[in-house]
């Protein structure tokens, strides 16, 4: 079983939709979550990083983090098709080294 | 501000052969990261430089691969001999500008070089 488990898609919703991604994960030392975005042919992007629980809120962005289920999620409101790309999620413990998912690649229609 | 800068952008190589790539990153990020990613799979850490010092290599092949980061900036990956498994994109990452946990979680990340193996 993998540490970091991420359904690789694709995710195909219309343009104006609220697309949500998720991770799950093993390890109960993670303590660290992020969201990267990758376009083709470009290195990843950080999008959003929380520490520990809970919420956390940027723009049209909305990261999400239940420990106690291991599950993180990312929500994009108001999906355009700039925001087609694959999303990778990644998670540290206190080493700051990153355990990376296999990402989800989001395709938004207009 | 200039971000990681990768050369080449494209290789392809016959198994066997040996290629290198190079790395330049943002001004002043002490560490650098050299990733493989094989399509449709998330980036795999290879090697961890601190300054010009190894803080991780425990995932690099190193009967095939080297990598070396002289004067604490530039660095250079190697493979050789390469296999048909090599075929993936090799990503360059720097963090670390200052001393908070966060400034090593966000890794800025070259474009990477594509190597096909034949």
């Amino acid at each position: 079983q993998k540490e970091v488990e991420q359904d690789p898609g694709p995710l195909s919703v219309p343009e104006g939709a609220i697309v949500s991604l998720n991770c799950t994960y093993s390890n109960s030392a993670f303590q660290y979550f992020m969201w990267y975005r990758q376009y083709s042919r470009k290195g990843p992007e950080l999008l959003m990083y929380t520490y520990s629980s809970g919420n956390k809120e940027d723009g049209r962005f909305t990261a999400q983090v239940d420990k106690s289920s291991k599950y993180i999620s990312l929500f994009i409101r108001d999906s355009q098709p700039s925001d087609s790309a694959t999303y990778l999620c990644a998670m540290s413990a206190s080493n700051y080294q990153l355990i990376w998912g296999a990402g989800t690649k989001l395709i938004i229609k207009p | 501000e200039a971000g990681v800068a990768q050369s080449p952008r494209y290789k392809i190589i016959e198994k066997r052969q040996s290629v290198a790539f190079w790395c330049n990153p943002i001004s002043g990020h002490a560490t650098l990261y050299w990733y493989q990613q094989i399509l449709g799979q998330g980036p795999k850490l290879l090697i961890q430089f601190q300054n010009n010092g190894v803080v991780d290599d425990s995932q690099l092949p190193k009967d095939r691969f080297s990598a070396e980061r002289l004067k604490g900036v530039d660095s250079t990956l190697k493979i050789q001999p390469a296999k048909l498994e090599d075929s993936a994109v090799y990503l360059c990452a720097s963090s670390g500008s200052g001393t908070s946990g966060g400034s090593f979680l966000e890794q800025f990340f070259g474009p990477g070089t594509r190597l096909t193996v034949l």
